[in-house]
């Protein structure tokens, strides 16, 4: 049972570039989102998803674009990079929305140039 | 939207020393949760309240549920020099934000040999 797994766990893009980071459970919950955690900001989340072929924008979206296809993935996409977007984007799971216990993967951390 | 005061912000303490943190709100949550972060790595959750009033201990670790729903305090006894890392509450109220759960900014926890 590996939890919550990231990839890559570091990226360093040119503005304008686009990636996808990848975030996997595979603990069969239904919640996922995606967060940034920049100093002194704590963590905001981005987008988050209650199943598969459902998602929504959380406190900070633009930019970001996700997509549900099935329970266990959940990626980012940055379709063009800019230097604001450089942070630390940490992924977590819970079974539901009303589930009490949230669980992060280990992060990915962006720079964009 | 909902909003955690996590105080203090930075904590510097000797080795052996106790420590006490807190969050506050003006909204009313279900559930708090007290997670800590290692420098790298994602937040762990250390431990999950659900009850107003609730005191649960993890090892050195001992959190309270305040009465109002509206506070959480985390208490450190002993300290040691693994303890080192961000701290964070988090506050759930289902239906409430964008997807219920809210994060304080965190507390630095410093210990100095």
């Amino acid at each position: 049972n590996a939890g919550v797994t990231q990839t890559p766990k570091f990226q360093v893009l040119k503005t304008g570039q686009s990636m996808t980071l990848q975030c996997a459970q595979d603990m069969n919950h239904e919640y996922m989102s995606w967060y940034r955690q920049d100093p002194g900001m704590g963590l905001r989340l981005i987008h988050y998803s209650v199943g598969a072929g459902i998602t929504d924008q959380g406190e900070v979206p633009n930019g970001y674009n996700v997509s549900r296809s099935t329970t266990e993935d959940f990626p980012l996409r940055l379709l063009s990079a800019a230097p604001s977007q450089t942070s630390v984007y940490f992924c977590a799971s819970r079974s539901g929305l009303a589930s009490n216990e949230q669980f992060f993967g280990p992060g990915t951390r962006l720079t964009v140039l | 939207g909902q909003q955690l005061n996590q105080s203090p912000q930075s904590m510097f303490i000797q080795e052996g020393e106790d420590v006490s943190m807190n969050c506050t709100s003006s909204s009313i949550f279900n559930t708090w949760l007290w997670y800590k972060q290692d420098p790298g790595e994602g937040p762990v959750l250390l431990i999950a309240l659900y009850k107003a009033g609730e005191l649960t201990s993890n090892g050195r670790l001992t959190a309270q549920f305040g009465i109002t729903r509206k506070d959480s305090f985390l208490n450190i006894s002993a300290s040691i020099p693994s303890d080192v890392g961000i701290y964070f509450c988090a506050g759930l109220y289902s239906g409430g934000g964008a997807d219920g759960l809210t994060f304080g900014k965190g507390t630095h926890l410093i210990i100095q040999p």
